[in-house]
């Protein structure tokens, strides 16, 4: 069955680091993947999608690969602030969207 | 343009009751997707409703149902509650039946607890 794996522990860093999430799957071929922010209580917020044919992308702080052959997803964060701490999901589309469960960073002043 | 709105915020209901919850999507967005997301879980796809119908469903019980008007709004309709539908439910719509590479947009969602 189709199955998307998200690093299960919650991901603890310093500021200024770059915080690395990844997002691994099996059993499925998407068109486009995508990474979204969730904050505790809140809807998520959609940050970037990925198409199959591109290997990387990149929005200000924000970068993410996409490798078809290994099927996985990494999503990171330069420079890191407080203010990133959050759940961050990947998804996977195809019509719906397929989440993960969720990467729980956590930034230290 | 206030986004997805979603009602009500909070709700409390008794095991074997029903329970409405109402969707609001973005202004010119046609189709709504719904998702019910426990503690510490990603959210899990219900269905999805475009041009007033049930186009794709996910591995839910018929207890839940929904429907979509004619302005695109949207209602999620589950019956005989279990207090294993406690969860958030959370609302998302998007453009052109959810094809495509469009990103989906949120509610704040609304927070179930059966007891």
């Amino acid at each position: 069955s189709q199955k998307i794996e998200q690093n299960s522990e919650a991901l603890n860093i310093q500021e200024g680091k770059t915080a690395t999430l990844t997002c691994n799957y099996t059993n499925y071929s998407p068109a486009y993947l995508q990474w979204y922010r969730q904050d505790p209580g809140r809807g998520p917020v959609f940050l970037l999608l990925i198409r199959e044919n591109e290997k990387e992308k990149r929005k200000e702080r924000l970068k993410v690969t996409f490798d078809t052959t290994l099927k996985q997803s990494l999503f990171h964060i330069t420079a890191s602030q407080p203010a990133d701490s959050a759940t961050y999901l990947c998804a996977l589309k195809g019509g719906k969207l397929i989440f993960g469960q969720g990467t729980e960073l956590s930034v230290k002043p | 343009d206030a986004g997805v709105t979603q009602s009500p915020t909070h709700l409390i209901k008794t095991r074997g009751q029903q329970v409405t919850l109402r969707c609001s999507p973005k202004s010119g967005h046609d189709t709504v997707s719904w998702y019910q997301q426990a503690l510490g879980q990603g959210p899990q796809f219900i269905f999805q409703y475009y041009e007033e119908e049930e186009r794709q469903r996910g591995n839910f019980p018929d207890r839940f149902s929904g429907h979509q008007f004619p302005n695109y709004s949207s209602e999620l309709n589950v019956n005989a509650l279990l207090l294993g539908d406690s969860a958030l439910y959370l609302c998302a719509s998007s453009l052109a039946g959810g094809q495509g590479d469009t990103e989906a947009f949120f509610g704040q969602g609304t927070r179930l607890t059966v007891v």
